[in-house]
């Protein structure tokens, strides 16, 4: 298995929801990593685990709370997000402690109403 | 934060053309990375370097890791239909935590 799986693959969600987005993975990677893109730009890092520990935020607002249940699963948790948050959310993995590149997700495309 | 100098910003391809695209850097970067992104999907991984000077060829596809280690060019030869989408250059260093550091990308679009 040489995929990353992401679920939903759309969500449209209230200001006032509570929602989460589902990463998993197979191929044995120990680190694993949330992206947030926009349109027309590249994607940019939020959080990073590294064997199941968060490693990096990259200053994400708190309505935004990642969590990493166990080697093969990532999730993001989502709360009282803002219209502006809309994007379309990555999520990839690679091996730790080498350069080898990221297997991406096809990503949740969010929609904030 | 950090970005890559990617250029062109977009270009128009006729089928059966080659074309080019390139990444700088004022920093050095471990490994390089070349990603393709079609429309609601996430990045796939054309072409990754790990030496400098390396040259590396994937199918129609060829990308080299500049010598100086801060810059590296794709090219891709007989262009076709399927070719359009994002391409996306991204660097790596060990120092930085294997984090990537991506270009702005090059839009590939069709000639009318």
């Amino acid at each position: 298995d040489t995929e990353v799986t992401q679920t939903p693959k759309h969500l449209v969600m209230g200001m006032t929801n509570k929602k989460s987005l589902k990463c998993e993975q197979h191929m044995g990677h120990r680190a694993m990593y949330w992206y947030k893109q926009k349109a027309k730009k590249p994607p940019e890092l939020m959080f990073v685990y590294s064997y199941e520990k968060l490693s990096i935020n990259e200053s994400v607002p708190s309505r935004f709370s990642p969590e990493c249940p166990n080697s093969s699963l990532l999730n993001l948790h989502l709360h009282a997000l803002q219209p502006e948050d809309s994007a379309l959310y990555l999520c990839a993995s690679s091996q730790t402690g080498a350069d080898y590149g990221y297997t991406f997700g096809s990503g949740t495309r969010l929609t904030v109403v | 934060g950090q970005q890559l100098n990617q250029s062109p910003q977009s270009m128009f391809i006729q089928e059966g053309e080659d074309v080019s695209m390139n990444c700088t850097s004022s920093s050095i970067f471990n490994t390089w990375l070349w990603y393709k992104q079609d429309p609601g999907e996430g990045p796939v991984l054309l072409i990754a370097l790990y030496k400098a000077g390396e040259l590396t060829s994937n199918g129609r596809l060829t990308a080299q890791f500049g010598i100086t280690r801060k810059d590296s060019f794709l090219n891709i030869s007989a262009s076709i239909p399927s070719d359009v989408g994002i391409y996306f250059c991204a660097g790596q260093r060990r120092a930085a935590g294997n984090k990537l550091t991506f270009g702005g990308g090059t839009r590939v679009l069709v000639k009318p």
